[in-house]
């Protein structure tokens, strides 16, 4: 059972534009949800993450948008560079179960110069 | 700070061998997760080890284990290689307290 679904797979932004990936999840007891960047060939950066209790947490060009009451996550890329081109993977984890990730299917991101 | 690392990068079996990764966690943490990305199938979660024990593993067969050590690295073993285990196998590691997980660079696993 996918437990958290994430949209769209696949993403292209022109230079200087706004992407925004959205989450979906089923288990209202999650209570951390990160957000991680993957480029070819490397392991998953953590990027910017929240919780429950917070609907809105902005770090420079990134910010997660959170809706508690919807079960629903997103991820904005502001002024979206080039260099933004990855997959983007959203999470969930429960923190009295060992803060196990569970993932969205990723979203690979492509910013046209 | 050195981050997770993972050895080897990669890895190239025969059908039927086992396999052995090893993971060495962020300085200070306790907790090492494995996870397995597959192409086409996103990120699965394999084990969860801390303090060194085995607190919870998805839903993968039995050849599939691992251990952690008392100095908290890790090993993951995959027994009776398939085809379909080819993949890029995840290590992360967090500490204490913190919900934070940092991930390794993985290593690429490829049976032929």
């Amino acid at each position: 059972q996918q437990q958290v679904k994430q949209s769209p797979q696949s993403l292209i932004v022109q230079k200087g534009g706004i992407s925004i990936i959205n989450c979906a999840y089923e288990n209202t007891a999650f209570d951390y949800f990160p957000w991680y960047q993957q480029f070819p060939g490397k392991g998953p950066a953590l990027l910017i993450a929240i919780r429950p209790d917070v609907s809105e947490k902005k770090e420079g060009r990134f910010t997660i948008s959170f809706n508690k009451s919807a079960k629903q996550f997103s991820l904005h890329i502001m002024d979206s560079q080039p260099g933004d081109s990855a997959t983007y993977f959203c999470a969930a984890s429960l923190n009295n179960a060992g803060n196990m990730l569970t993932f969205g299917g990723g979203t690979r991101l492509m910013v046209k110069p | 700070e050195a981050g997770v690392t993972q050895s080897p990068t990669h890895l190239i079996k025969t059908r039927g061998q086992q396999a052995t990764l090893r993971c060495s966690p962020i300085s200070g943490h306790t907790s090492v997760y494995w996870y397995q990305q597959a192409l086409g199938l996103g990120l699965q979660f394999l084990l969860w080890y801390d303090e060194g024990e085995e607190r919870n593993r998805g839903n993968f067969p039995p050849r599939f284990s691992g251990r952690q050590f008392p100095n908290y690295s890790s090993e993951l073993n995959v027994n009776a290689l398939e085809l379909e285990d080819s993949a890029l196998y995840l290590c992360a590691s967090r500490g204490k307290g913190s919900a934070w997980a940092f991930f390794g660079q993985g290593t690429r696993l490829t049976v032929v």
